[in-house]
């Protein structure tokens, strides 16, 4: 069973702070990881993609992957109150049939003004 | 926006009933998608699509069925709707990104109630 492991919080932050989402993954063989935004109602939103080990930083966000540890990572930077969502990371694992996401079932992040 | 629409936006509907719910995309992606998402479960794969009547099934596709006769629509019935599929549905696509890779878009859901 190919499974993606989040911490549900909820992470709650002051304004200003960064925060810290954290995911792990199950299959060593995965190649591309996703973290997706959802407000309550909408739909998730892609924000990140990583592919190789490392950072990737795109405005106040950082995706951070590390294959050998399977662990990926989003740091969002002068967090706003707007940021407060819930956050969804994804995998799409070695050989995975239609390359379908894996979910985790998300961090709910919340941003303190 | 990756000219997603999704129609339904809401139905309640009985037990026992058929439901077919629509994802309709303007943009000709191959690929497409129906996820479930469940308080405490996350989003799972119902059925996928790779082309015009090429489908296959994901992680929950009992008591699912999908249907793709057009590139623009991916149908997903519900043959006999039971209240275990209460949920919200959405559909994506998926293309390859300038980076190579494949990302996934989502259109903007349907709420199911199974009374």
């Amino acid at each position: 069973q190919k499974e993606v492991e989040q911490n549900s919080g909820p992470l709650s932050v002051p304004e200003g702070a960064i925060a810290s989402l954290n995911c792990t993954y199950s299959d060593r063989g995965s190649q591309s990881f996703f973290w997706y935004r959802q407000y309550s109602g909408k739909s998730p939103e892609l924000i990140m993609s990583i592919y190789s080990n490392g950072d990737k930083e795109d405005g106040r966000f950082t995706a951070q992957l590390n294959k050998a540890s399977q662990y990926v990572s989003l740091l969002i930077r002068d967090s706003q109150p707007s940021d407060s969502a819930t956050y969804l990371c994804a995998v799409i694992p070695a050989n995975q049939a239609g390359t379908a996401l894996i979910f985790g079932k998300g961090t709910t992040l919340s941003v303190s003004s | 926006d990756a000219g997603i629409t999704q129609s339904p936006r809401h139905k309640v509907t009985e037990t026992g009933t058929p439901v077919t719910l629509r994802c309709h995309q303007t943009e000709n992606h191959r690929y497409m998608y129906w996820y479930r998402q469940d308080p405490g479960h996350g989003l799972r794969l119902i059925h996928y699509s790779y082309g015009v009547k090429d489908t296959d099934k994901g992680e929950v596709s009992d008591g699912y069925s999908v249907s793709r006769s057009k590139t623009e629509d991916f149908l997903l019935t519900l043959e006999s709707a039971t209240s275990s599929q209460t949920s919200v549905y959405f559909c994506a696509i998926s293309y390859t990104a300038a980076t190579g890779y494949n990302e996934q878009f989502f259109g903007p859901g349907t709420r199911l109630t199974v009374l």
